[in-house]
């Protein structure tokens, strides 16, 4: 069975300063990754996805992922976080013959001005 | 942008009674999931649904939900007999299909249905 383990339920920065939010995954076989978002009032929002090929991915509002196959990571990282950041962000796994996602508990972050 | 959407968003029922929480996946997608996340809980995968089918369940999704897609556009999860334990925000979501037949790798949101069983 796959997991997500999202160790931080808070990532606090000021607006400027690079974020990272870290994810850990399990799963069976190659790992499909996804980050999430979740704005107040809003459904979960895709952001970025690793599926195969280069290990740093590149998605939406300037925000990119690294693919760790040795320490089964895929942290989420902006180089200069705004204040419209803030929000609840998912990761999520799914095995590559499997179309069921599993997430993680979710991660707070909070950019202060 | 199309987006999926999902009504109510919010519903308040009595233990027992029956709701039926409706969603609108993208259009041109075709396979179709339901998700759920307990207060304080993980989000958690329910049922996939193809060619008006299901092509997968978890343990949750036991005789008292059923799915449907009624017409072209909607796609709905019925509770007969809701608990106490079912109240949560439900998410649909949607794929479009690939080329080989199977759903693409990413799952569309929608905003979600907050369900209080009281």
């Amino acid at each position: 069975a796959q997991s997500v383990a999202q160790p931080e339920d808070q990532v606090n920065v000021a607006e400027g300063n690079p974020l990272t939010v870290k994810c850990t995954y399990s799963v069976s076989g190659n790992p499909y990754l996804f980050w999430y978002v979740q704005y107040p009032n809003r459904g979960l929002q895709f952001l970025l996805k690793y599926i195969t090929g280069d290990n740093l991915v590149k998605g939406s509002y300037g925000f990119e992922a690294e693919f760790n196959k040795s320490q089964t990571s895929f942290h989420l990282k902006k180089p200069s976080a705004l204040v419209s950041d803030s929000a609840l962000y998912f990761c999520a796994v799914r095995p590559f013959n499997d179309y069921k996602l599993s997430f993680g508990a979710g991660t707070t972050v909070t950019v202060r001005a | 942008e199309p987006e999926v959407t999902q009504t109510p968003s919010h519903q308040v029922t009595q233990m027992g009674q029956e709701v039926i929480l409706r969603c609108v996946p993208i259009s041109n997608h075709l396979y179709f999931y339901w998700y759920r996340q307990i207060l304080g809980q993980k989000v958690e995968f329910l049922v996939s649904f193809y060619n008006n089918e299901i092509s997968e369940k978890s343990e949750i999704f036991d005789d008292q939900f059923s799915v449907e897609r009624p017409d072209g556009s909607n796609f709905t999860l019925k509770i007969r007999s809701t608990k106490l334990e079912d109240s949560a925000m439900y998410f649909c979501a949607s794929s479009p299909i690939e080329l080989a037949g199977g759903p693409t790798d990413t799952q569309y949101f929608g905003p979600g249905t907050r369900l209080t069983v009281l």
